[in-house]
This record gives structure tokens, C-alpha cells and sequence, in this order.
């Protein structure tokens, strides 16, 4: 299986400040690469779909880049509402796998 | 609009099945080439991809729980399930279903709210 390796684990921030989340992949997945946004007792939303692609609803601070192997997340000036766990998830190959989590703090 | 609701019991004793149904309103199931997934996630840790079915009855599993795991349909009652035997407390946590939309190899836009499994005698 495909194993997503996310970095930071853990992330303390101030608002306003700028955000970046990896997600490295075992092997290419070429864009199949998608991030969440999950917030505590919450089910996880998507915020970005094959990478880079934004999603109707989602606040344009919110960009994705990457492809192949090495992905990335980007908050543009954090707002106190972004405090959550993200995760990448990759839906190349079954079965689908999950990054470990990063966790945003608001300082 | 299309909305998931799982349901079940939320207490499991150690060998015994695991039954979860999710219930899609707002929708038909058999629309579109959804794949309706089961999805679950451990307090305090990441998610996992249990497996998934189409309308048409295909399905596919995780590896690591292929043995212990089925999932069902049924159209009539726009219902999908989980059924996993033989639990032990390494399988309490939240499931959500989710869905993958028109193909399996896709993103989940629609989660359920998630039900709670607690696995104890």
C-alpha cells in the first residue's frame, strides 16, 4: 500500500501567519493527492481535491501544490477558525491511505 | 441535498460482530458511480479506509481487514452496511461512511457525522 508521510505532526501558529503542511508519498501518485480539514468532534471536510484543485465553499486562502510524490498544503494567513488536524489522503491506488495528521494550533 | 447518517449499536463486546448501517437521504444510492465507503478513526489518531461498495454490488476491502469485513447494500432502503466480526479493542473507534464520487478511485466530498464504537465485555 501507499504510505503518506505528513510533516509537521504538529504546528503552533499565530493569525495571520502563513501555514505549509507536506505530505510525501511512497510512490508516485501522479495528483491523485487530497487534503482534509478536521476539526474536533467534526467529521473531516475537504478542502483541496488532485492537489492543487480548489472546492466550491472553501476559503481561497486555502492552496494545494505538488505532484508525483511530494505534495503540499498552504494556509495564507491563518485565521483562528483554521485551528484543526489536516490530513492528505491519496486515492491513486486501493487500498486508500491516509496521511498521520497535522495539527494547527493558534497561538 | 445528499446527507449520510450512520447508525448502530455503540457498545461491542471483544469477539463479537460489528454492525453499522448508513443511511443516504436527500439522494438516491444508485445514482450516479458512487462508491459508498466505511472510513474509521481511533481516539486520538489518524484515519483509516476500511473498503467500499457500488450499487452494483462490487466491492473492495483494506488488506489488513479484508478477512473480518463486509460490506453491503440495499437499494430499496437507500442503505449501505458494515459488518465487521470478531472485534477486539483495536477496532474501537469512530466510522464515518463517506462517499466517493462517480468512480472508486476518487475523493470523499460527503462524510457522515460519524458513530462511536466501543469495544468492551
Amino acid at each position: 500500500e501507499i504510505v503518506l508521510t505528513q510533516s509537521p505532526d504538529f504546528q503552533s501558529v499565530t493569525p495571520k501567519e502563513k501555514v505549509t503542511i507536506t505530505c510525501r508519498a511512497s510512490q508516485s501518485i501522479g495528483s491523485s493527492l487530497h487534503w482534509y480539514q478536521q476539526k474536533p468532534d467534526q467529521s473531516p471536510n475537504l478542502l483541496i481535491k488532485y492537489a492543487s484543485q480548489s472546492i466550491s465553499g472553501v476559503p481561497s486562502r486555502f492552496s494545494g501544490s505538488g505532484s508525483g510524490t511530494d505534495f503540499t498544503l498552504t494556509i495564507n494567513s491563518l485565521e483562528a477558525e483554521d485551528a484543526a488536524t489536516y490530513y492528505c489522503h491519496q486515492s491513486s491506488s486501493l487500498p486508500h491511505t491516509f496521511g498521520g495528521g497535522t495539527k494547527v494550533e493558534i497561538k | 441535498q445528499v446527507q449520510l447518517q450512520e447508525s448502530g449499536p455503540g457498545l461491542v463486546k471483544p469477539s463479537q460482530t460489528l454492525s453499522l448501517t448508513c443511511t443516504v437521504s436527500g439522494g438516491s444510492i444508485s445514482s450516479g458511480y458512487n462508491f459508498w465507503t466505511w472510513i474509521r478513526q481511533p481516539a486520538g489518531k489518524g484515519l483509516e479506509w476500511i473498503g467500499h461498495i457500488h450499487t452494483s454490488g462490487s466491492t473492495n476491502y483494506n488488506p489488513s481487514l479484508k478477512s473480518r469485513v463486509t460490506i453491503s447494500v440495499d437499494t430499496s432502503k437507500n442503505q449501505f452496511s458494515l459488518k465487521l466480526k470478531s472485534v477486539t479493542a483495536a477496532d474501537a473507534a469512530v466510522y464515518y461512511c463517506a462517499r466517493a464520487r462517480d468512480g472508486y478511485n476518487r475523493y470523499f466530498d460527503l462524510w457522515g457525522r460519524g458513530t462511536l464504537v466501543t469495544v468492551s465485555s
